[in-house]
């Protein structure tokens, strides 16, 4: 079946530790994404990645790090420089990023829940 | 202003009501819009695209009003199903800008 798969989909971490989350998708999609949310809120943009070996910091960069070696993964570090990182982590893929003005539907991994203890 | 605004809600509704939520967008060049619906605890999915000329689902309908930059969800007939958090979605002017995602407006329908 192709999709997006999200893991761990619950993560505990101590403070200070760096944590990876796992984004992985068989869509043949070229743009992933990672946003944040918190409880009542909407959804605000970490990072985006358009193309394999290129992203871009969203909305809320800091404290965080991504890599995009290979079409199919996007890969998402919390660092310990993340001041509030407990939150709902949900991973999107899109058919294509580039060269169209027209935004393409998101499909979205099931998320991670990261706690900090 | 903010960038994307939704009813704030909650909207709490009887069975068989029929509902309507509003978005509005500030970027005028805004070029693509959708709704997703989002369950408690669960990834956001879409609902439906919404064209130029509206559209219909079923028992929901996607109205874009480009001149007053505001987008509506109608749903009728609504099921307990239907409970669930409304994403309003305004996509970019070009491909290298990013999507943004309003803070959503929650339904309960009550039987």
């Amino acid at each position: 079946d192709g999709g997006i798969t999200q893991s761990p989909k619950y993560l505990f971490r101590k403070e200070g530790q760096n944590v990876t989350l796992s984004c992985e998708q068989n869509l043949n999609h070229d743009a992933m994404y990672w946003y944040r949310q918190d409880p009542g809120q909407g959804l605000r943009l970490i990072y985006y990645s358009q193309i394999v070996n290129d992203f871009q910091k969203g909305d809320i960069a800091e404290g965080y790090s991504v890599s995009r070696e290979k079409k199919e993964s996007f890969p998402l570090t919390v660092t310990s420089a993340q001041k509030n990182p407990t939150a709902f982590y949900l991973c999107a893929s899109s058919i294509d990023g580039r060269g169209r003005t027209f935004a393409d539907t998101q499909y979205f991994g099931p998320g991670t829940r990261l706690t900090v203890l | 202003r903010k960038e994307v605004e939704q009813d704030p809600g909650p909207f709490n509704v009887p069975e068989g009501a029929t509902v309507a939520f509003n978005c509005t967008y500030s970027n005028s060049a805004s070029q693509s819009f959708f709704w997703y619906r989002q369950d408690c605890r669960k990834e956001p999915k879409l609902l439906m695209s919404v064209y130029s000329s509206g559209n219909e689902d079923g028992r929901f309908t996607a109205q874009l009003n480009r001149a007053s930059q505001y987008i509506s969800l109608l749903i009728r007939d609504s099921k307990l199903s239907d409970s669930a958090t409304y994403l309003c979605v305004v996509g970019p002017k070009t491909s290298y800008d990013k999507v943004i995602f309003g803070p959503g407006t929650s339904l309960s329908v009550i039987p």
